[in-house]
């Protein structure tokens, strides 16, 4: 499987965008880039996929380099609730096991 | 987006016992998926479960420590056997579709005595 490389963690202050990077520099053309994020206690949850335009959804935006070798979650505002481990995971869309990496711990500063 | 219950929400166990975990769907699915997620760490899938097959692990996870039932489109079963202290950990079910994200539960956290 491609790997994803992804920062430990972010610090960012609340009611400010986020901007979480992650690079894959051996993905394959069929990969989707997939964000899933999970909060305290919970399982993870689905944020946004893509495979080579930029994304958007009402929980975030997804942007692609060009050459897709790295990608970008937006949260346009954080908020408190977005304190979470986010995610990047590359691989087919739909019926497919996911493969975790490390993921970056966001915490939202108030 | 499917619902999916898993029971029990936690449990404290003896070494050497076993324990089944329920994975309850809303919807018809045609594949589910269990997770570990040892303390600290990230998730690691231990197996696929299709219905009406056996089910596919992963490197490093055997049937006769995971054995897995999957009897029909909306529920599954995962036992973890002869506990250790090695053992304790977070257990996630998550099920899938075609052209669909991965919805998960909240999972299992499993402590050994």
């Amino acid at each position: 499987d491609a790997k994803t490389t992804q920062p430990n963690s972010m610090e960012s202050n609340e009611e400010e965008p986020v901007h979480l990077p992650c690079n894959h520099s051996t993905i394959s053309g069929t990969d989707y880039i997939h964000w899933y994020r999970q909060l305290p206690s919970q399982g993870p949850e689905y944020v946004i996929h893509g495979l080579t335009s930029n994304v958007n959804n009402r929980m975030a935006s997804l942007a692609i380099a060009e050459d897709r070798k790295s990608s970008t979650l937006i949260l346009h505002r954080a908020t408190l609730r977005d304190a979470a481990v986010y995610y990047c995971i590359l691989g087919l869309f739909g019926n497919e096991k996911l493969t975790f990496g490390t993921g970056t711990r966001l915490t939202i500063i108030p | 987006s499917a619902v999916i219950s898993q029971k029990p929400s936690r449990d404290i166990c003896q070494r050497g016992t076993s324990l089944t975990i329920q994975c309850q769907v809303d919807s018809q699915v045609t594949m589910m998926f269990w997770y570990r997620q040892q303390p600290g760490q990230s998730l690691t899938l231990i197996a696929t479960a299709n219905q009406g097959s056996e089910a596919t692990y992963e490197s490093g996870f055997v049937i006769d420590k995971f054995p897995i039932s999957r009897p029909n489109l909306t529920f599954s079963t995962l036992t973890v056997s002869n506990l250790s202290p090695e053992d304790s950990s977070i257990y996630l079910c998550s099920v899938g579709g075609a052209q669909q994200p991965q919805h998960f539960g909240d999972g299992t956290r499993l402590s050994i005595l």
